[in-house]
Order: structure tokens, then sequence, then C-alpha cells
């Protein structure tokens, strides 16, 4: 069992629709929960980052963690054609290593 | 502008033929880390440094050697490449704060061709 699973996707949305990201993880001892987002043919960058259950608002952006069942998920509102990209979990414990989900690719069309 | 540069960014080789890959950060970070990116397996981690003279395996090491003599810089050195190590290749650097979430900057990614 890997230790990050996430729906691979592809998603394909209209504009404006409401899209759920979805990650679960296995070691209790994560504690940070990250999501990143990759543009095409460019580096993965930090979008949000949350260490404890419960939600976590950006703008459009909103991070959900439950750690009881050990489940993350990422919810965009108002998806734009600018939102399409890879969008990568990731989770960690105290040390720097940060373990990665394989992605979910997202397209956005107007 | 703080960031992770890596070169080159494209590279087409044979296999066999010895090359470095070079990362550098203008950050002051002690972590850097390289990852290649594979369709279907996300981000694996390749190595790792926690600073200066100090770098370990990750999760798929080998046939790849690092290497850290300076801060800024984390070179990724294929000394006999095959096929199976064509990928794309990210270099990663963050602050290394005990006890606390660190954000990683990732490079640009350097695609490898290895025929």
């Amino acid at each position: 069992q890997k230790e990050v699973e996430q729906d691979p996707g592809p998603l394909s949305v209209p504009e404006g629709a409401i899209v759920s990201l979805n990650c679960t993880y296995s070691n209790s001892a994560f504690q940070y929960f990250m999501w990143y987002r990759q543009y095409s043919r460019k580096g993965p960058e930090l979008l949000m980052y949350t260490y404890s259950s419960g939600n976590k608002e950006d703008g459009r952006f909103t991070a959900q963690v439950d750690k009881s069942s050990k489940y993350i998920s990422l919810f965009i509102r108002d998806s734009q054609p600018s939102d399409s990209a890879t969008y990568l979990c990731a989770t960690g414990d105290n040390t720097d290593k940060l373990i990665f989900g394989t992605g979910t690719r997202l397209q956005v069309f107007p | 502008e703080a960031q992770v540069t890596q070169n080159p960014r494209y590279l087409i080789t044979v296999t066999g033929k010895k090359l470095t890959v070079t990362c550098s950060q203008n950050m002051n970070h002690e972590y850097m880390s390289w990852y290649r990116q594979d369709p279907g397996l996300g981000l694996r981690q390749i190595y790792y440094s926690m600073n200066v003279e100090v770098t370990d395996k990750g999760d798929v090491p080998e046939g790849y050697k690092v290497s850290r003599k300076e801060k800024r810089n984390f070179p990724l050195i294929l000394e006999s490449p095959s096929p199976n190590q064509t990928s794309l290749y990210f270099c990663a650097s963050s602050v290394s704060l005990a006890g606390s979430y660190n954000e990683q900057f990732f490079g640009p990614g350097t695609r490898l061709t290895v025929l």
C-alpha cells in the first residue's frame, strides 16, 4: 500500500464548477498536509498547507483534513481555466521529508 | 528573486554516458532534495541533503550520486545512465526548522531522455 493515495483523474470540468480533489494517507505520524499545484512544464508550487484536522480557506480554495479517517481534500470554488494544472497532495512528519501523491490532472474549460 | 535553478532543462543522451544535472538555490536553505516524476508514480525522492557534506538516500537512489560541497549547490550525477532513468527530474530546497513545516521550493525541472 502506498503511503499516500490520490485519485488519478483526470478531471475535466466547466468554468465555474466546484472541484473536489482527494487523497488518503496511511501513516498516523504525518502531521503536515499540503497541496502543490504544478502547471505544465513547471515545477510544483505550494498552494496550501495545514497541520490540523478541519478546514483552511484561502480565496476560492479550501483544504480539508480529517485525521481520524486519514483523508485530505482540496475544494476549488468557481473554477477558472487558469486553475488547469496537476494538483499534488503531500504529507510530512517532523522531518523534512515529504511524501507525495501521484497527482490529479485538472482541466477547466471555458 | 528567490529561486531554485536547474541545468540543463532538457537533455537527450545515450546509455552509459556520464552526465550531471546541476541545482542551485539562492535562499540559503539547509535542506535540498532530488525527485524524479514519472506518470502514475508521482514524485519520488532520489537523494536529499540536510546540509553541507550531509547526504542520504531517498526512496529510489539506485543509479544516482549526489554531492553537497557548498550550501547552494546540489548536483545530481548519473555515472552510467540507462533508459529506465528517462524521467522528469526536480530539485527542491527548504529551510530546515525542527518541529515545523518547511515549504519546499522546486526548480523548473530537467527532462532527461536516455536512448
